[in-house]
């Protein structure tokens, strides 16, 4: 299996653009998750799914970030307007049981 | 509310020394532990897990933990580092029966040559 694949890698866009971060989970896991990591605020859940299913999103910031899972093959995290302080590394993990399994990331900068 | 602590932000030590990170979580509720390795520009890998059984875990690249339930520890262990080692690590805690994983805030190891 490829492992969990983001897409894209980095992206780097002007204040109030829309951004679509994408990700495949692997291959037969049931749970996907949304972080961001950065240097003030480390790793933070934004997000997860069971079973294509928003289970928490106590952790997306406010109503400009969205996340959507049409099926158990992708996921997208949606940033509409951007801002400068959304800069950060988004990952996304996926899960069968306990184990998460994460992407390598999008490195977003908003300038 | 389950919460995790990683008391050290940074630690640097020699190569071929041995290392221990200290990670303590709170939690009423019977647990799963985590450690997680992260190499720069890359996504966490994971070291090792307790789910239940022996408290002594053997994970990948020679590291160990032990689960303390009494002192609710699980620290990493390695008895001898490389330059290789030189990551960031973060312990995580999950309740058994939930989806959501709280991870600590992170440990900078950083092996000297």
């Amino acid at each position: 299996d490829a492992g969990v694949i983001q897409s894209p890698r980095h992206e780097v866009t002007e204040m109030g653009q829309e951004v679509t971060l994408r990700c495949k989970p692997i291959s037969g896991h049931n749970s996907l998750f949304w972080y961001r990591q950065t240097m003030m605020r480390g790793l933070e859940l934004l997000i997860y799914f069971n079973n294509n299913v928003p289970i928490d999103d106590s952790g997306m910031p406010e109503d400009r970030f969205s996340a959507k899972m049409p099926n158990a093959s992708f996921s997208t995290l949606k940033i509409q307007p951007s801002e400068p302080r959304d800069s950060a590394v988004y990952f996304c993990a996926s899960s069968f049981i306990e184990e998460q399994f994460f992407g390598p990331g999008t490195r977003l900068t908003v300038l | 509310a389950q919460s995790v602590t990683q008391l050290d932000s940074q630690v640097p030590v020699f190569e071929e020394a041995p290392v221990e990170l200290r990670c303590n979580y709170s939690s009423s509720v019977s647990v799963y532990l985590f450690w997680y390795v992260q190499y720069p520009n890359q996504g966490l890998q994971l070291l090792l897990k307790y789910l239940s059984g022996s408290t002594l875990v053997k994970g990948i690249n020679g590291f160990e933990a032990e689960f303390n339930k009494s002192q609710t520890s699980f620290h990493l262990r390695k008895p001898s580092v490389h330059i290789s080692d030189t990551a960031e690590y973060f312990c995580a805690v999950v309740s058994s029966g939930t989806y959501k994983y709280i991870f600590g805030t992170g440990t900078r190891l950083k092996v000297l040559a």
